[in-house]
């Protein structure tokens, strides 16, 4: 069946240094691809997501990179800040309107 | 922030209890979906709707009933809960014209079966 895979499953990273995690999904139909911070005590809150017909997206400290050919997705925070730290997971589309999760990483920003 | 609600956020019960975990959206979206979040953290789809009268079973087996007979409201029902039923419910909903494959999630329901 369809999955996502995430790495890695934990990362602690010194405040101002960057922090990757990244994905692969098995579906070749899959053409969206949220990525999701989860708070201690919250519901999932969406951060930013890339379609297939785009490789990269940026929103500030926030990028993701897309490479459909090798079914890979990745998710960069520079310059990290404490707030940064939850718990994120990545998505993919497997239907118009489902998701698959990762299964999460937890980011530790050391001050 | 999302306009997605749970209740309770906590609930402690004995076996054999039977339950209902609310989720209610005031967004107007059309699909509305049902979560277990395991202490791993990963996240199993249990249930969806995709409008009024429309439920599916997700990918993970669930004990679990739903309903939809209003499109702002997603009850979730266990007959007779176990402790096996533990876990972190988490209620979602898209559709908006927005941005319409992003799910906005509730603050989910921590469940605890004795």
């Amino acid at each position: 069946g369809e999955n996502v895979e995430q790495h890695p499953s934990t990362l602690s990273v010194q405040e101002g240094d960057s922090a990757v995690i990244k994905c692969t999904y098995s579906d070749s139909a899959s053409n969206y691809f949220p990525w999701y911070k989860q708070e201690l005590g919250k519901g999932p809150q969406l951060i930013i997501d890339i379609r297939s017909n785009v490789g990269e997206k940026k929103d500030q400290r926030i990028a993701v990179t897309l490479n459909k050919t090798a079914k890979h997705f990745s998710l960069h925070i520079t310059e990290t800040q404490p707030e940064d730290s939850a718990v994120y997971f990545c998505a993919a589309s497997i239907q118009t309107y489902k998701y698959i999760f990762g299964t999460g990483t937890r980011l530790k920003v050391l001050a | 922030e999302a306009d997605i609600y749970q209740t309770p956020r906590y609930l402690v019960i004995g076996t054999g209890k039977k339950i209902t975990l609310e989720c209610s959206q005031t967004m107007g979206h059309d699909k509305m979906y049902w979560y277990q979040q395991d202490p791993g953290m990963e996240l199993h789809l249990i249930h969806y709707s995709y409008g009024v009268n429309s439920t599916e079973k997700g990918d993970l087996s669930s004990e679990s009933t739903v309903s939809r007979i209003r499109t702002e409201h997603f009850p979730l029902t266990l007959e007779s809960a176990r402790p096996s039923h533990t876990s972190q419910y988490l209620c979602a909903s898209s559709g908006g014209s927005r941005s319409y494959n992003e799910q906005f999630f509730g603050p989910g329901t921590r469940l605890t079966v004795l």
